[in-house]
């Protein structure tokens, strides 16, 4: 079946520093992948998506590569910020049913060290 | 620009009792989704509904569950005889049509069985 899974549950940087977060999935057929943030106490927040025909996709101090061989994506912050504190999740539609059934991964926690 | 909203934010509720949280989609948006999120887990997927249909229920446990999305008001997502176990954070997401992504996603209800 479907699954997506995050590499490490907890990453601490520096405040300034890049934080790479890793996801892998399973299905060789998924096309679209979305990352959230997660703050405590609220719900998933978008941050950025990608296409399968894409390996690499840019947002405000967020890039997400896509490696479809290894079928592995990372979210790559920036000049981490203390706001940026919080569980990020990979998350994958499927394609099943319309591809409307988002599969989460477990997370990972960002912390931001000042 | 309402987002989608969640109410109650906080529901308690005994055992036995039937919870009742409800889901206002973003202005414009006609699909909505139900998940649930346990402690230190990711999200998973309930249901997916439109406007007084459910299209896929496959993430609902087989009894006790129900959901609906009338074609006024908002979506209701029922949990009768409550068990502790059914403590959870429930999140509605809602988008514009059925390949429209991402999801965007209320601040959930936390739901307390006691």
């Amino acid at each position: 079946g479907e699954s997506v899974g995050l590499h490490l549950p907890t990453l601490s940087v520096q405040e300034g520093d890049n934080s790479i977060i890793n996801c892998a999935y399973s299905n060789s057929a998924s096309d679209y992948f979305i990352w959230y943030k997660q703050e405590s106490g609220k719900g998933p927040q978008f941050i950025i998506d990608i296409r399968s025909n894409m390996d690499k996709r840019q947002g405000q101090r967020v890039t997400v590569l896509l490696n479809k061989t290894v079928k592995h994506l990372s979210l790559q912050i920036a000049a981490t910020q203390p706001g940026d504190s919080a569980v990020y999740f990979c998350a994958d539609p499927g394609v099943t049913g319309g591809g409307n059934k988002l599969t989460f991964g477990t997370g990972t926690q960002l912390k931001v060290e000042l | 620009n309402a987002g989608v909203m969640q109410n109650p934010r906080h529901l308690v509720r005994r055992r036995g009792q039937e919870a009742r949280l409800r889901c206002s989609p973003m202005k414009g948006h006609s699909h909505v989704y139900w998940y649930r999120q346990l402690p230190e887990e990711g999200l998973k997927f309930m249901v997916y509904l439109q406007k007084e249909n459910i299209i896929d229920e496959s993430g609902m446990p087989k009894e006790r569950f129900s959901a609906e999305f009338p074609k006024e008001g908002p979506s209701i997502l029922r949990i009768q005889q409550v068990v502790r176990g059914d403590s959870a954070a429930y999140f509605c997401a809602s988008s514009a049509d059925r390949v429209s992504q991402p999801q965007h996603f209320g601040d959930g209800t936390r739901l307390s069985i006691l």
